[in-house]
């Protein structure tokens, strides 16, 4: 069974503080999307990444996917209430289905 | 297009009786999955379709569930008898192939009591 793990499983900031959450996986994955997911919503994409090493910035949101293309990682800049929610990272091995993250829960405090 | 509708959005039930999920996904989109998401296991894959025909139901718990696509414009998901385990947030998505972006629904809220 593919496995993405992501860290912190939850996270509880003030607004204004900077935060990194993890997405981890002993697989190599062809790519990887990561989601929000906000309460009584199904999940919204963020952003796909395909290249080992890429990063990609999506206004104070970076992502980065690894070298290896096993880990990913979400930086958020200056955190904002608006910010809460459920990240979710999924990825593919050999183009096959999505296989999504266990998720990382945040709350940003005004 | 109004992306990827599910009906109802809250549903509860008895224990026994049985329950229809239902999907309209994106026009177009080839692919069409169905997820059922707790706080204890997350986002798990039950099944999808590519063109109606299904694909992997291996992610499906037991034979209680099922799942149908009659045509590219709906899907139900059944769950017959219901028991309170499958109380969740049961949603559909669909997507244009099987690892590009995926558009959810709003879900479906099922209680099973």
């Amino acid at each position: 069974t593919q496995l993405l793990e992501q860290s912190p499983q939850f996270l509880s900031i003030q607004e204004g503080e900077n935060l990194t959450v993890y997405c981890n996986s002993s697989s190599v994955f062809s790519s990887l999307q990561w989601y929000r997911q906000e309460p009584g919503e199904g999940p919204v994409l963020l952003v796909t990444v395909v290249t080992g090493g890429e990063v990609k910035k999506l206004k104070r949101l970076t992502f980065q996917f690894g070298d290896a293309r096993k880990d990913s990682s979400l930086h958020i800049t200056a955190a904002q209430p608006g910010d809460t929610g459920l990240y979710l990272c999924a990825g593919d091995h050999n183009t096959d289905k999505l296989i999504f993250g266990t998720g990382t829960r945040l709350q940003v405090f005004p | 297009d109004a992306g990827v509708i599910q009906s109802p959005r809250h549903e509860v039930t008895e224990m026994g009786q049985e329950v229809t999920l239902r999907c309209k996904p994106i026009s177009g989109h080839d692919y069409l999955f169905w997820y059922r998401q707790t706080m204890m296991r997350g986002l798990e894959l039950l099944i999808y379709f590519n063109n109606n025909v299904p694909i992997d139901d291996s992610g499906m718990p037991e034979d209680r569930f099922s799942a149908k696509m009659p045509n590219a414009s709906f899907s139900t998901l059944k769950i017959q008898p219901s028991e309170p385990r499958d109380s969740a947030v049961y949603f559909c998505a669909s997507s244009h192939t099987v690892n590009t972006e995926a558009f959810f629904g709003q879900g479906t809220r099922l209680t099973v009591v």
